[in-house]
């Protein structure tokens, strides 16, 4: 049982550079969510998608884009990389539970660093 | 306030012993938390939510919950070296679709 997948596990890119980052899930979730994790500033959501065909801004939106390409795939993209968005970048789903909030489980996260 | 704080440095415990984390949180009306533990350079994993006032037990792990005073509190009894990680608290944003909000981390190192 994979779970959530995501791929690359690291990358390095120049400042202007565009990248996607994909994730896939096989546990049937409904909710699909990008992260990124910063030293001393914890855990911030981009976007999310409650659902197949519906994405939302989270708290740090600015400078991405993501696709809900179906109910296992939800990809983010940088269209013009900047330093500031060195990082690790989680993808994580759920079950719709938004009654009590979310058990998430999370994709093995990638390593980006923007030059 | 922070939504959701967790405040303390590093906590070194010794095998054996009783690791106590905080994390408090600023909305009144929230109404149920999570602790995920995350090894260095793994992703978050879930392991304790809590829905309502009172402690719950899973394992060597007690998450105990004040709504009064607004403060989760995470204990891991008998503390194993394979506890050494750091733990995030997070509480759902009632006004923002629920997604979770988290803390920045507590790390627990436990020597042997």
């Amino acid at each position: 049982n994979a779970g959530v997948t995501q791929t690359p596990k690291f990358q390095v890119l120049k400042t202007g550079q565009s990248m996607t980052l994909q994730c896939a899930q096989d546990m049937n979730h409904n909710s699909m969510y990008w992260y990124r994790q910063d030293p001393g500033m914890g855990l911030r959501l981009i976007y999310y998608s409650a659902s197949e065909g519906t994405t939302d801004k989270g708290e740090v939106p600015n400078g991405y884009n993501v696709s809900r390409l179906n109910k296992r795939e939800f990809s983010l993209r940088l269209e013009s990389a900047a330093p500031s968005q060195t990082s690790v970048y989680f993808c994580a789903s759920s079950e719709a539970g938004r009654q009590r909030g979310e058990k998430l489980f999370f994709g093995s996260g990638t390593q980006l660093s923007v030059l | 306030q922070k939504e959701v704080e967790q405040n303390s440095g590093p906590l070194s415990v010794p095998e054996g012993a009783i690791a106590s984390l905080n994390c408090t949180y600023s909305d009144r009306g929230s109404q149920s938390f999570f602790w995920y533990r995350q090894y260095s350079g793994k992703s978050p994993e879930l392991i304790m939510f809590i829905y309502s006032n009172g402690d719950k037990e899973d394992g060597r792990f007690t998450a105990q919950l004040n709504k009064a005073s607004q403060y989760v509190s995470l204990l891991i009894r008998d503390s194993q070296p394979s506890d050494s990680a750091t733990y995030l608290c997070a509480v759902p944003r009632r006004y923002g679709n629920n997604r979770l909000a988290f803390g920045k981390g507590n790390q627990v190192v436990v020597i042997p």
